[in-house]
């Protein structure tokens, strides 16, 4: 059964850089595009970017280029870079697996991890 | 940003059916695929209906979904007060060249 576990920085001040990173365990990697999702508090879920095993991705563009996904097959983890934070940015940020094929469902989920933009 | 609508709120007595609609347009619904995630009070969203229609093993049968042109809806028979929660509708949108969810709806059992 493939779980997803992340971590990263959970409290950031405003114009610094949010990098979490997420480990896949018990499935495979490969074949798959890999997703981060946040929800702010409160609000409801937005998408950020995906990328697959090849390093082929794609972001959703109100993010106006902050974004960067990457890929470590060898470690079967991917990571996500958000420059310049603001208080916008504070939200519970989840990794996800998406389908094969780009548009696909989400699933599993990642247990969530809030972040926190504050001066 | 959300660009399929959901109502914000729906709710129902233990045994009733209710029903959760999500109107998209014709650069997502109209085009792709549906999919519905169920997030208990603090915890992750958890995928409840795949491609319109479609349970993962082990989602109650109680639950069920359809789709048909720019509009989907999940049905919830036999309300149950385990089901409260919030509810999402997610697609993808041509135009937006990514995947798009819902504004999102809460359940409250009576």
């Amino acid at each position: 059964q493939v779980q997803l576990q992340q971590w990263g920085a959970g409290l950031l001040k405003p114009s610094e850089t949010l990098s979490l990173t997420c480990a896949m365990h018990g499935g495979s990697f490969s074949g798959y595009y890999w997703s981060w999702i946040r929800q702010p508090p409160g609000k409801g879920l937005e998408w950020i970017a995906e990328v697959n095993y090849s390093g082929s991705t794609n972001d959703n563009p109100s993010f106006k280029s902050r974004v960067t996904i990457s890929v470590d097959t060898s470690k079967t983890q991917f990571s996500l870079h958000l420059t310049s934070v603001t208080a916008a940015d504070t939200a519970v940020y989840y990794c996800v697996r998406g389908g094969s094929g780009g548009y696909s469902w989400f699933d599993p989920w990642g247990q969530g991890i809030l972040v926190t933009v504050s001066s | 940003q959300s660009v399929l609508t959901q109502p914000p709120s729906v709710s129902g007595a233990p045994g009733q059916r209710v029903i959760i609609s999500c109107t998209g347009s014709s650069s997502n619904m109209a085009r792709f695929d549906v999919h519905w995630y169920q997030q208990l009070p603090g915890t992750a969203p958890k995928l409840l209906i795949y491609v319109n229609s479609n349970r993962p093993s082990g989602v109650p049968d109680r639950f069920s979904g359809s789709k048909s042109g720019t509009s989907a809806s999940l049905v919830i028979t036999g309300l149950q007060a385990e089901d409260e929660a919030d509810y999402y509708c997610q697609s993808y949108d041509s135009s937006l060249s990514g995947h798009v969810f819902g504004t999102g709806t809460k359940v409250t059992v009576l």
